[in-house]
């Protein structure tokens, strides 16, 4: 069964500082993977994804993830971090080998920006 | 971008009553829609995947009965909480995702806080 993990709760980083937010999966195929931001009391909203090609995948807000398929790893990762990157990150995950139209979440890491 | 409708963003309601929480696509077809339920700083747990023109698919453990799930027109999915108990409330969020598979992506709306006095 597929399945998203994401090891850290919370972190923690001071704004300028370069972030990254862990992912790791579990798929018995061939994966798509994305990531979400969640502002509090809010719907997700679609940061980027990885289906195929390079394994650095750039996306909104400067944002971006390298898929490792040795690691089954999927973090994300931006150089400067904003006070307003401060938000709830979803890291999640389709396995196109058992179907198409079910995408699973990770539990979220809280992204703390400190000013 | 793709721009998702839920409403209400927000609905108090008494014990045994029923809500409904309408999901709209505004700019493109959906196929599918997705609903999800999320408790407070936990991750969103798929309810079921509405398909339309077809019975929506149930997760396990997700009660039918009680939460009906409609999607009449390829831009509109609804959700009815039914008999509606304390235990219900949550965050409800529901997604759709574009009928081009190809994009692979969900576009979720702002979802909907559930009160059950």
């Amino acid at each position: 069964a597929q399945s998203v993990a994401q090891p850290e709760d919370q972190v923690n980083v001071a704004e300028g500082n370069p972030l990254t937010v862990k992912c790791t999966y579990s798929v018995s195929g061939n994966p798509y993977l994305f990531w979400y931001v969640q502002y509090p009391n809010r719907g997700l909203q679609f940061l980027l994804k990885y289906i195929t090609g390079d394994n650095l995948v750039k996306g909104s807000y400067g944002f971006e993830a390298e898929f490792n398929k040795s690691q089954t790893s999927f973090h994300l990762k931006k150089p400067s971090a904003l006070v307003s990157d401060s938000a709830l990150y979803f890291c999640a995950v389709r396995d196109i080998k058992t179907s198409y139209d079910k995408v699973i979440f990770g539990p979220g890491t809280s992204l703390s920006v400190i000013p | 971008g793709a721009v998702v409708s839920q409403h209400p963003s927000w609905v108090i309601c008494k014990s045994g009553t029923s809500v409904k929480i309408e999901c709209r696509s505004l700019d493109f077809q959906a196929t599918t829609m997705f609903w999800y339920r999320q408790f407070p700083k936990q991750s969103l747990m798929l309810m079921a995947t509405s398909n339309e023109g077809s019975k929506a698919t149930y997760e396990q453990g997700v009660e039918k009965d009680k939460f009906l799930i409609n999607h009449a027109s390829l831009t509109l999915s609804t959700l009815t909480v039914t008999s509606a108990h304390p235990e219900d409330s949550s965050f409800y969020i529901c997604s759709a995702m574009d009928r081009d598979w190809v994009k692979n992506i969900q576009y979720f709306g702002a979802g909907t806080r559930l009160s059950v006095l």
